[in-house]
């Protein structure tokens, strides 16, 4: 069982450079995240589609874009890399939030991304 | 907006001990959830908390969901060295919630053989 899966899981980019991180999850989860991670941050949201079709901003969403190609699948670009967004950064999937409770997100392992 | 306060940012301590951190907010949560990082992989939940004063343990590592809905902990006993990680407190904003998750700053655990 693959779970939560991150391509690539390193890069390194030049400063306006552009890139596409990809996710695929295979637990037929409806919501999927991009977080990342910073030392001493925590993990902050960057995006998340809680469905097929819908994408929404999260807390730091500023200098990226996501598509929501279909219910596996769940890509964050960045336009112009700067390096502001050298990070780690990870996609997670949930399951769908019942009337009582949320379900857990499952993560990938991380893509490590370098901005020069 | 909402944040999770976790402390104590670090943690060095001997094999075998107890380890037990916190997690708070001032505000309400309905879920809290416990995950763990290790080195160069992502996080991986432990425990997931859905009711007020729910104590629910998986294996050595114990955590409860404050009364007050502000507040959570994680204990872990009998400490070995597979234990060394971040361990981050996690739950959902109350209001326009989709699924998406509030993190802590995490609580990095070291332990020594």
């Amino acid at each position: 069982n693959a779970g939560v899966t991150q391509t690539p899981k390193f890069q390194v980019l030049k400063t306006g450079q552009s890139m596409t991180l990809q996710c695929a999850q295979d637990m037929n989860h409806n919501s999927m995240y991009w977080y990342r991670q910073d030392p001493g941050m925590g993990l902050r949201l960057i995006y998340y589609s809680a469905s097929e079709g819908t994408t929404d901003k999260g807390e730091v969403p500023n200098g990226y874009n996501v598509s929501r190609l279909n219910k596996r699948e769940f890509s964050l670009r960045l336009e112009s890399a700067a390096p502001s967004q050298t990070s780690v950064y990870f996609c997670a999937s949930s399951g769908p939030r019942t009337a009582y409770s949320n379900q857990p997100q499952h993560f990938g392992d991380g893509t490590r991304l370098s901005i020069l | 907006g909402q944040q999770l306060n976790q402390s104590p940012q670090s943690m060095f301590i001997q094999e075998g001990e107890d380890v037990s951190m916190n997690c708070t907010s001032s505000s309400i949560f309905n879920t809290w959830l416990w995950y763990k990082q290790d080195p160069g992989e992502g996080p991986v939940l432990l425990i997931a908390l859905y009711k007020a004063g729910e104590l629910t343990s998986n294996g050595r590592l114990t955590a409860q969901f404050g009364i007050t809905r502000k507040d959570s902990f994680l204990n872990i006993s009998a400490s070995i060295p597979s234990d060394v990680g971040i361990y981050f407190c996690a739950g959902p904003p109350i209001r326009g919630s989709q699924g998406n998750l509030i993190f802590g700053k995490g609580t990095k655990l070291s332990v020594k053989p």
